[in-house]
């Protein structure tokens, strides 16, 4: 059973270029939520999606903006970007009602995408 | 969701019970408590989580007070793999309208040889 998985692996960026990063959520999953992570801090909650709208968003700018498709895949864009956007982009997947999860919605979460921003 | 005290650092010998304390104090009814961990520039990866009663799985066990206040993750043998910073995060079950995580700090646990 494949777990979250995200792609790129690493990515560098110059300031104000925009950049798309993937993640597919673990079998059974239909719920996919993206976090930031800078160094040294906890990683901090973007936005979530659900049946392809986003359900709940994090304290971050439009610059920050995405999408989930029909297979529940899931892909985050950073437009416009900071050298303060430098940072690990995880993505976690969840679902209602996870077997033997007793009235949770679990996330679970890929490795990350490590973003460098020059 | 209420907030989580944990200690920054903790040190533990290889072998022997790892305790990790988090205190929740004004956790509500329907607040889980949930347990990661994140080994350096990893993902978070998910260990356990409970409401009132204590649960143990094949990595851990979560021991939660009566009053629900605070909480303790055991890992029983440390290995030096469980080295990684551990975050306790009190979140409401599933329904509502709250569906994120939110990390503290944690408490960076070492496991010495």
């Amino acid at each position: 059973d494949a777990g979250v998985t995200q792609s790129p692996t690493h990515l560098i960026k110059t300031r104000g270029q925009q950049v798309t990063l993937r993640c597919s959520p673990k079998s059974g999953h239909d719920t996919v939520s993206w976090y930031q992570q800078a160094l040294g801090q906890g990683p901090q909650f973007i936005f979530q999606y659900y049946e392809e709208e986003e359900r709940q968003r994090g304290n971050f700018p439009d610059r920050f903006s995405g999408h989930q498709f029909p297979n529940y895949s899931s892909e985050l864009n950073v437009n416009a970007l900071l050298l303060g956007d430098s940072a690990l982009y995880l993505c976690a997947s969840s679902t209602v009602g996870s077997p033997g999860v007793h009235g949770t919605d679990t996330q679970y979460f890929g490795p990350g995408t490590r973003l460098t921003v020059l | 969701d209420a907030k989580t005290t944990q200690p920054p650092s903790m040190d533990c010998a290889e072998g022997r019970a790892a305790n990790l304390p988090c205190n929740h104090s004004t956790i509500s009814g329907n607040e889980y408590v949930y347990w990661y961990r994140q080994i350096h520039s990893q993902g978070p990866q998910y260990i356990i989580h409970g409401l009132k009663n204590n649960e143990t799985n094949e990595m851990a066990s979560l021991i939660i007070t009566e009053d629900r206040k605070s909480s303790t993750l055991i890992l029983p043998h440390a290995t030096l793999r469980d080295t990684a910073v551990y975050y306790c995060i009190a979140r409401r079950g599933s329904g509502g309208s709250n569906y994120k995580l939110t990390f503290g700090k944690g408490t960076l646990l070492t496991v010495n040889p």
